[in-house]
């Protein structure tokens, strides 16, 4: 299958700082990402789509002035969560969706996640 | 929205058993996964099944889409098979994929 890489993989960093977590498709094109987040115990919840080339879509709750992405080409995509706080503390996920014409053509692939935990 | 209901929320095997893991849907759907989430939190894709069975080794699928369901089969069970299984459904081809809460797998030895 595809593969999706995260980086970094755990960051911890102090209230009020920035931080920028990188995802990208190795062997495929990506034209759509998506960033989820997840508590502990508890299922994903999509945050936002991000399309190559144009502004993302965030889901209501989401702020997108605190959840910055961007997807400069068709194999990264990155969010910045800026001024962070304690609360912004989870595991962040990243995944990309084959538009190849292979045999994983619409299959999502998701990356091994950064676990964020802020002071 | 759509919802997506999975059963049982837990469930805890000896190794060896056989396990049928279970995932409702609400709507019509246009792309069905199955993922396996290990305990460092990677999800590991299992199935990609809108419709019809499929099959990898120990692990089978079957989605009836008419009927909003898909079953995950679980055989022989391993400790290595630990971990939350999620189903995860998407309505239509530009869509987002919405997960289910996931049903939280223990293999004792």
């Amino acid at each position: 299958g595809a593969v999706v890489s995260q980086h970094p993989s755990w960051v911890i960093c102090k209230s009020g700082t920035s931080v920028k977590i990188e995802c990208r498709s190795l062997d495929f094109q990506a034209t759509t990402m998506f960033w989820y987040r997840q508590f502990p115990k508890q299922s994903l919840m999509l945050m936002a789509t991000s399309n190559e080339g144009s502004k993302a879509t965030y889901e209501q709750g989401v702020e997108k002035d605190k959840f910055l992405i961007n997807h400069a080409s068709l194999t990264l995509s990155t969010l910045t969560v800026t001024s962070a706080h304690p609360e912004d503390s989870s595991f962040y996920i990243c995944s990309a969706r084959d538009r190849g014409s292979g045999i994983s053509y619409n299959e999502q692939f998701f990356g091994p996640g950064t676990r964020l935990t802020v002071l | 929205g759509i919802q997506v209901e999975q059963s049982p929320p837990d469930l805890i095997l000896q190794e060896g058993a056989n396990s049928t893991l279970r995932c409702n849907f609400s709507d019509s759907v246009n792309n069905l996964q199955w993922f396996h989430q290990n305990p460092w939190g990677q999800l590991i894709n299992l199935f990609y099944i809108p419709s019809g069975t499929k099959q990898n080794g120990r692990l089978s699928a079957t989605t009836v889409a008419t009927e909003r369901y898909s079953l995950l089969y679980i055989s022989s069970s391993q400790t290595t098979d630990s971990g939350v299984y999620f189903c995860a459904v998407r309505l239509n081809q530009g869509g987002k994929l919405i997960f289910g809460q996931g049903t939280e797998l223990s293999v004792k030895p």
